[in-house]
């Protein structure tokens, strides 16, 4: 069964925590991002990579980090310096999207982050 | 950076109405796409529009591409309340960018 999995559902910070979120897919895709949305918000994309141990800066990078030694693996860390994480964080990937700019995005369900 | 503006941003709607989302940007876009989520779910593809001046229908569907490949629209035709979600679209311009998506509109659909 194909698709992408994010673990924790829910996840709860303190302050001055730094936490890890994760995500994998099974789709075989290159390319992996990471997006925050907030209430009644859209989608802000955090970071993305498009092959293994390479990931470039989205729009809201600041607070965040990433790492991509597998191609199925993507975690996303929240650091201390990230002032208001509380937000719903989503993980998708793709085929690697400069083949046409064509490739559709395959979401993960999400991990919903709140700090305590 | 390249925006994609998306209105409205919410929409209530009588079960049995018609609704209509748009898609504006200032730039041509190389294509554009359309996602759903559902309260609580996450966005799901529904449709990658090309062509200028093309239209394509799933059922109660009707996405529209503009001739300037620059707006795009997305209408539902008499809306049940499993349409109830939000309907981002989302666009590449040109070169080696991610998608950009849309704020998304919000539709309640009232029985």
């Amino acid at each position: 069964d194909g698709g992408i999995t994010q673990s924790p559902k829910y996840l709860f910070r303190k302050e001055g925590q730094n936490v890890t979120l994760s995500c994998e897919q099974n789709l075989n895709h290159d390319a992996m991002y990471w997006y925050r949305q907030d209430p009644g918000q859209g989608l802000r994309l955090i970071y993305y990579s498009q092959i293994v141990n390479d990931f470039q800066k989205g729009d809201i990078a600041e607070g965040y980090s990433v790492s991509r030694e597998k191609k199925e693996s993507f975690p996303l860390t929240v650091t201390s310096a990230q002032k208001n994480p509380t937000a719903f964080y989503l993980c998708a990937s793709s085929t690697f999207y400069r083949t046409s700019g064509r490739e559709t995005q395959y979401f993960g369900p999400g991990t919903r982050l709140l700090v305590l | 950076g390249q925006q994609v503006m998306q209105i409205p941003q919410y929409q209530h709607v009588q079960e049995g109405e018609d609704f209509t989302t748009y898609c504006n940007s200032s730039t041509t876009l190389s294509n554009i796409q359309w996602y759903k989520q559902r309260p609580g779910g996450h966005p799901v593809f529904l449709i990658q529009l090309v062509k200028s001046g093309e239209v394509k229908k799933q059922k109660r569907l009707t996405f529209q591409f503009g001739e300037a490949k620059k707006n795009s629209s997305l209408h539902i035709t008499a809306t049940q309340t499993t349409d109830v979600g939000t309907y981002f679209c989302a666009a590449i311009n040109s070169g080696n960018t991610p998608l950009v998506f849309g704020k998304g509109t919000r539709l309640s659909v009232i029985a």
